[in-house]
């Protein structure tokens, strides 16, 4: 089966409101991870990257946690906005420069 | 910077059919990706190149698909001959090896519907 996995496969919240997407993995090996947002028609757009030796990293309204006790990552989006409703995607590098071992993605969905 | 550039948008064949798809990556990319995407899934890797040299195919369906990147800039990907399976999104990416980030450029993706 697939090493990377998504608890849910849709959100659903409410404009403003904070958004947690979460993403489970196999390979304790993987030492860098990826979020990826993708919309309706558009190819993958990159978010925000960890590497193995963090457990938690900001950007712009998006941070990104890191559990390797549990093997565990999730992708949190501050202040939701209607932009942000796409499908985003979690993906690992288990060790090959550039082979992203893709999730099979969560839906978010911004109620306005 | 002008992103990764893929045509066509959109095809649509008869199974049995050939198909080719091209990409065009980011000025300086050296590193090559076609990914396969299914409705709902997430995108599947099918080979990446490293400049012309092919370093991972090991996903490639070697029967019916092929690619090539002959002067280790464009690329095409060809499914000869097309099976109804083969509607999916065929997505390529580049990246810089060495960059400070593991990112991948992603195009707009080759939608095909074999009918």
């Amino acid at each position: 089966g697939e090493s990377v996995g998504l608890h849910l496969p849709t959100l659903s919240v409410q404009e403003g409101d904070n958004s947690i997407i979460n993403c489970a993995y196999s390979n304790s090996a993987s030492d860098y991870f990826i979020w990826y947002k993708q919309e309706s028609g558009k190819g993958p757009q990159f978010i925000i990257d960890i590497r193995s030796n963090m457990d938690k990293r900001q950007g712009q309204r998006v941070t990104v946690l890191l559990n390797k006790t549990v093997k565990h990552l999730s992708l949190q989006i501050a202040a939701t906005q209607p932009g942000d409703s796409a499908v985003y995607f979690c993906a690992e590098n288990q060790g090959s420069q550039g082979n992203l071992i893709f999730g099979k993605g969560t839906k978010l969905s911004v109620k306005p | 910077e002008a992103g990764v550039v893929q045509s066509p948008r959109y095809k649509i064949i008869e199974k049995k059919q050939p198909v080719a798809f091209w990409c065009n990556p980011i000025s300086g990319h050296n590193t090559l990706y076609w990914y396969l995407q299914n409705l709902g899934q997430g995108p599947e890797l099918l080979i990446r190149y490293e400049n012309e040299e092919a370093v991972d195919d090991s996903q490639l369906p070697k029967d019916r698909f092929s690619a090539e990147r002959l002067k280790g800039v464009d690329s095409t990907l060809k499914i000869q001959p097309a099976e109804l399976g083969d509607s999916a999104v065929y997505l390529c990416a580049s990246s810089l090896r060495g960059a400070d980030t593991g990112e991948l450029f992603f195009g707009e993706g080759s939608r095909l519907t074999v009918l």
